[in-house]
């Protein structure tokens, strides 16, 4: 039970260039969440996917998109990469059971550089 | 929208020494309330969560948070701080059950000296 895992764990792109960042979780949770680290202001949300076939924007999605694979998999893409988006990656995702606010499982992070 | 303060950027205790960490929340109900913990290079881990009940709650690694209704707080406490303990310290507060979004402080840096 590998939890949530991210692809790459680092990465370094040149201004403009496109890159996919990877999420993948085995606990059959029903949400998925990416968020951006950055010093000094804590983790905020890029985008969500409340169940399989659903996304959506969260506090900071300009520049990113992102694509629900199935249940499994949730990705991040930015297009053309700026220097203001290097910053650590995570993707979360927990279980949906429609009363309570389930803890969400982080997983390591992707560290990007954009020159 | 609701907000979340860690009024400490950054906390230095002895190992040994108790440690209180605070959280602020701005919302106008009784939020979902969590303390997550991130050892350096690692992802978040939950520590302890409050949903309602009993408004002292205990977690992982000898935690305790105490959520006050009445200072809008939710403050994490340990009563001796070992050096494995030296991770910065995330308050999260949620507000809605359809999608389970979290917001997040600023985080509190907590560094465990000899």
């Amino acid at each position: 039970n590998a939890g949530v895992t991210q692809t790459p764990k680092f990465q370094v792109l040149k201004t403009g260039q496109s890159m996919t960042l990877q999420c993948a979780q085995d606990m059959n949770h029903n949400s998925m969440y990416w968020y951006r680290q950055d010093p000094g202001m804590g983790l905020r949300l890029i985008y969500y996917s409340a169940s399989e076939g659903t996304t959506d924007k969260g506090e900071v999605p300009n520049g990113y998109n992102v694509s629900r694979l199935n249940k499994r998999e949730f990705s991040l893409r930015l297009e053309s990469a700026a220097p203001s988006q290097t910053s650590v990656y995570f993707c979360a995702s927990s279980e949906y059971s429609g009363r309570f606010y389930n803890e969400q499982f982080f997983g390591p992070g992707t560290r990007l550089t954009v020159l | 929208a609701q907000s979340v303060t860690q009024p400490d950027i950054h906390i230095t205790v002895s190992e040994g020494a108790s440690l209180e960490l605070r959280c602020n929340y701005s919302y106008g109900a009784t939020p979902y309330l969590f303390w997550y913990v991130q050892s350096p290079g690692q992802g978040l881990q939950l520590l302890l969560k409050y949903f309602s009940g009993d408004t002292l709650v205990q977690g992982i690694k000898g935690f305790e948070a105490e959520f006050k209704r009445s200072q809008s707080s939710f403050n994490l406490r340990k009563p001796s701080v070992h050096w494995s303990d030296a991770a910065e310290y995330f308050c999260a507060v949620g507000i809605s059950s359809n999608d389970y979004k979290l917001s997040f402080g600023a985080g509190t840096t907590v560094t465990v000296r000899a």
